[in-house]
């Protein structure tokens, strides 16, 4: 069964701190990974996409990276700010005729000030 | 970059009743969109996946006769919602799939619909 799991479900810090979010996925066959962020009562928004060759790639204070052979991928946010506070959600597409997306649960993330 | 709108962005409505809910994809064309409904804390769950000038498909579990779909153009897709009761009551979005020029589909989300059933 295709599954997204992320970690932690929420963490809280403080504005100016770096957190990196975790997700492990078992989807198969793979064409991308996604992260979105979630802004509480709203749609999500895309943050980056990777597909199976690329390991890291970066969108202004955020940085994700990509371990296909262990199937795992982290979102690395920087000098966190108020704004950050969101969900974040990974999400991985499925390859082939599989376009479907498989979401993980998401980690809830509040900076403080 | 793409932008997916939906309207109303909240409806309250009495149970027993139907609800229309509008998915735009305002400056590009989409053949496919999605609904997903999202319970608080939860992640998004995909009810069914609609395709221009054909029959939506629906997942499994999710009632075709009282989630009508409909996406009669490049750039609306409708859900209806017959009968509703409370327990329908929830966040709907929707999502449209481009066609980049990257070898993947990207999809692009609507800001959401809250619908509360009294």
């Amino acid at each position: 069964k295709n599954q997204v799991e992320q970690s932690p479900q929420s963490l809280i810090i403080l504005e100016g701190k770096n957190c990196t979010l975790q997700c492990n996925y078992t989807v198969s066959p793979f064409s991308n990974l996604r992260w979105y962020k979630q802004d509480t009562g709203r749609g999500p928004v895309s943050l980056t996409i990777m597909t199976f060759s690329e390991n890291t790639k970066s969108n202004g204070r955020y940085t994700a990276t990509l371990d296909a052979d262990t199937k795992q991928s982290s979102l690395h946010i920087t000098a966190s700010q108020l704004s950050d506070s969101a969900s974040y959600i990974c999400v991985v597409s499925g390859g082939g005729s599989n376009y479907k997306l498989t979401f993980g649960k998401g980690t809830l993330l509040t900076v403080n000030p | 970059g793409a932008v997916v709108s939906q309207h109303p962005s909240r409806v309250i409505c009495k149970s027993g009743t139907s609800v229309k809910i509008e998915c735009r994809s305002l400056d590009f064309q989409a053949t496919t969109m999605f609904w997903y409904r999202q319970f608080p804390k939860q992640s998004l769950m995909l009810m069914a996946t609609s395709n221009e000038g054909s029959k939506a498909t629906y997942e499994q579990g999710v009632e075709k006769d009282k989630f009508l779909i409909n996406h009669a153009s490049l750039t609306l897709s409708t859900l209806t919602v017959t009968s509703a009761h409370p327990e329908d009551s929830s966040f709907y979005i929707c999502s449209a799939r481009d066609i980049p020029g990257q070898g993947h589909y990207e999809q692009y989300f609507g800001p959401g619909t809250r619908l509360t059933v009294t």
